[in-house]
């Protein structure tokens, strides 16, 4: 078992650009969670999804973010027109379905460096 | 909304003395509270965890204890070692799927050797 993927590991990305950011999750996890870590604070929720449905996107912004986790492939954490303060460690955590555990299994996060 | 308070957000102890941090979470509904531990550039990883319906919890030269009436949890290392030096963040979860976690502000241990 491979663990929770993410890639890229590091993107830089000029401000304006779109970032993409991908999770696949463990095998026999279906659901998904992308946290945001800005440089030297602590994790903040921002979305949760299971295959093809947003459960619970609470802690989005309200413009220029989107996710998704398709039937098929990882879930994908979009950035519209990236400003300065967007630069953070972004990290998807996977967990299976609810009734079985309930660990939260990190992937090694996304730095996002906006210039 | 659940919101974790963590304290202190720094700590510095000797090599071998104990180490506690504290949290407390304002959701009486909590019912799943993990510590991570990250490293610097590194993803959290779990550490210990503990459920509603246990007070105390013990992995080796780690302990969680959990007061639901007071809404507070705690970590407590002992015989503190260079290479747990880290940040350790708490977190609390209400829902029945665990991972959609509120963390608190983290805190960062340093032992000295």
């Amino acid at each position: 078992n491979a663990g929770v993927m993410q890639n890229p590991r590091h993107l830089v990305r000029r401000r304006g650009q779109e970032a993409r950011l991908r999770c696949s999750p463990m095998k026999g996890h279906s659901h998904v969670y992308w946290y945001r870590q800005l440089p030297e604070e602590g994790l903040k929720f921002m979305v949760y999804l299971q295959k093809e449905n947003i459960i619970d996107e609470s802690g989005m912004p309200k413009e220029r973010f989107s996710a998704e986790f398709p039937k098929e492939g990882p879930s994908i954490l979009r950035i519209q027109q990236v400003v300065r303060g967007d630069s953070a460690a972004y990290f998807c955590a996977s967990s299976p379905p609810a009734g079985r555990s309930t660990e939260a299994f990190f992937g090694q996060g996304t730095r996002l460096t906006v210039v | 909304g659940e919101n974790v308070e963590q304290h202190p957000s720094t700590l510095s102890v000797q090599e071998g003395d104990s180490a506690v941090i504290k949290c407390t979470y304002s959701d009486s509904a909590s019912n799943y509270f993990p510590w991570y531990k990250q490293e610097l550039g590194k993803r959290p990883q779990l550490i210990i965890d503990i459920r509603s319906n246990v007070g105390e919890k013990k992995d080796q030269r780690i302990a969680v204890t959990l007061n639901k009436t007071a809404k507070h949890f705690s970590l407590h290392i002992t015989e503190t070692q260079p290479e747990d030096s880290a940040v350790y963040f708490c977190a609390a979860s209400s829902s029945s799927n665990t991972g959609k976690l509120i963390f608190g502000q983290g805190t960062t241990l340093q032992v000295k050797p």
